[in-house]
């Protein structure tokens, strides 16, 4: 168990919809990153958050958005949803120190139909 | 662009065997080489990491060896056992300041041990 919570595990809607994926990092983790795992593109990075900031911005479609709130957990907020965001989103979390390793949730797999 | 390269996509390998993993990569300011295994239905799971001031570091029955000049690492599994079998993704990271260490991985590696 890494100790980071992602809910839900499994999210069904329908395309133009909006959803939101929620994570709660390890205790003690200030910094959360948002990754989206699929089969032709593998993981990429979308956006990390630190302490409650955003700090960097990856592949992250316009439609997607996230914060951090002050008891550090994460949400991820995916709008006008299409089939191609079908996907496994994961959140990661990590210490303060320079190149720490990320512990990673067991994701929420989305599928958009 | 991809940052990270891993090879092979897929190996099969039996049980008692070596099991090979290569990733190059072309960003020089990397100083972070984790590598991660993942089963069906989990997430990204550390597994062995490794900082460019040694050439190989070793877990058990997991190693990796590093080469700076030629901007590869690898993962060696001795013994392969059918429990090893998963995906591995190396990956790296730089620190690019404000507290910024986001990893890029690999494409990953589906690893299958036979019994």
């Amino acid at each position: 168990d890494s100790g980071v919570t992602q809910t839900p595990k499994h999210l069904i809607t329908a395309t133009g919809q909006r959803v939101t994926l929620r994570c709660s990092p390890r205790s003690g983790d200030l910094s959360v990153y948002w990754y989206q795992q699929s089969l032709d593109q593998g993981l990429q990075f979308l956006i990390q958050y630190y302490n409650g900031e955003e700090r960097a911005k990856g592949n992250i479609l316009e439609r997607f958005s996230a914060q951090q709130f002050p008891d550090l957990h994460s949400e991820l907020n995916l709008s006008s949803l299409e089939l191609g965001d079908s996907a496994l989103y994961f959140c990661a979390s990590s210490a303060r120190q320079s190149s720490s390793p990320l512990h990673f949730g067991n994701g929420t797999r989305l599928t958009v139909t | 662009q991809q940052q990270v390269k891993q090879s092979p996509q897929s190996l099969i390998v039996q049980k008692g065997g070596i099991s090979i993993i290569n990733c190059a990569y072309e960003n020089t300011a990397f100083d972070y080489f984790p590598w991660y295994q993942q089963f069906p239905g989990k997430g990204p799971a550390l597994l062995i990491a490794i900082r460019p001031d040694v050439s190989e570091k070793k877990e058990g029955r997991f190693t990796i060896s590093f080469n700076k000049s030629a901007k590869q690492f690898s993962l060696h599994i001795m013994d392969s056992q059918p429990g090893d079998s998963a995906t591995y993704f190396c990956a790296a990271s730089a620190d690019s300041g404000g507290s910024n260490y986001k990893l890029t991985f690999g494409k990953g590696t589906l690893l299958t041990v036979n019994p």
